[in-house]
């Protein structure tokens, strides 16, 4: 089956600095790749997904890229403010199946 | 909201009760899951069921039951629970069987066992 790891699992920036935050995926097979946010008392919501046959989606100050030869993809947060604080998921997926979540991102953001 | 509504939002159960956790869809989703999430092992998958069926059942012990009787609508009984089944308990929905979709997640449970 799938195995999701991720990088770090804390991470404290300054306000307007960039965060970046990394998940490697095992079965190439995958093909569908979304981060969520959790915040404190919520469940968890997503920001941005990246299917297989993309390199890299942006929206706004989120970006994401997905190397399949490497099998990893990565969250990118440009000019992070206060409200970016929060529990970051990256998870994989295969047509049909379940997600499968990495251990999550403590990303922490200062003013 | 995100069109997944879980009742009740915090439980606490002693060790030989037999409650109910309820989960409620309103977004046309085919498929349903329950996740747990604990300090130790964050978002594990336990149960998935599309279009009502159970497809997958992720090692979960016998004293969590789960039931699906439309695709609307996923319980989660639980009997004879220990402390370390404390956690918060996911519900999510999805349109699967279509290359992987979004999954929208509920508020949660939180559960403690006594």
């Amino acid at each position: 089956g799938e195995n999701v790891e991720q990088h770090p699992s804390t991470l404290s920036v300054q306000e307007g600095d960039s965060a970046v935050i990394k998940c490697t995926y095992s079965d190439s097979a995958s093909n569908y790749f979304p981060w969520y946010k959790q915040e404190l008392g919520k469940g968890p919501q997503l920001i941005i997904d990246i299917r297989s046959n993309v390199g890299e989606k942006k929206d706004q100050r989120i970006a994401v890229t997905l190397n399949k030869t490497a099998k990893h993809f990565s969250l990118h947060i440009t000019e992070t403010q206060p409200e970016d604080s929060a529990v970051y998921f990256c998870a994989a997926i295969q047509a049909g199946t379940a997600l499968i979540f990495g251990k999550g991102t403590t990303l922490s953001v200062s003013s | 909201e995100t069109g997944v509504t879980q009742t009740p939002r915090h439980l606490v159960m002693g060790m030989t009760n037999k409650k109910s956790l309820k989960c409620e869809q309103h977004l046309g989703h085919n498929a349903m899951y329950w996740y747990k999430q604990s300090a130790k092992k964050p978002l594990e998958l336990m149960f998935v069921y599309n279009f009502k069926e159970q497809t997958e059942n992720n090692s979960v012990p016998s004293r969590f039951s789960p039931e699906c009787p439309n695709s609307s609508h996923l319980f989660l009984h639980l009997h004879t629970l220990q402390p370390e089944d404390s956690a918060l308990y996911l519900c999510a929905s999805s349109q699967a069987g279509t290359g992987g979709t979004e999954a929208f997640f509920g508020q949660g449970t939180r559960l403690t066992v006594v």
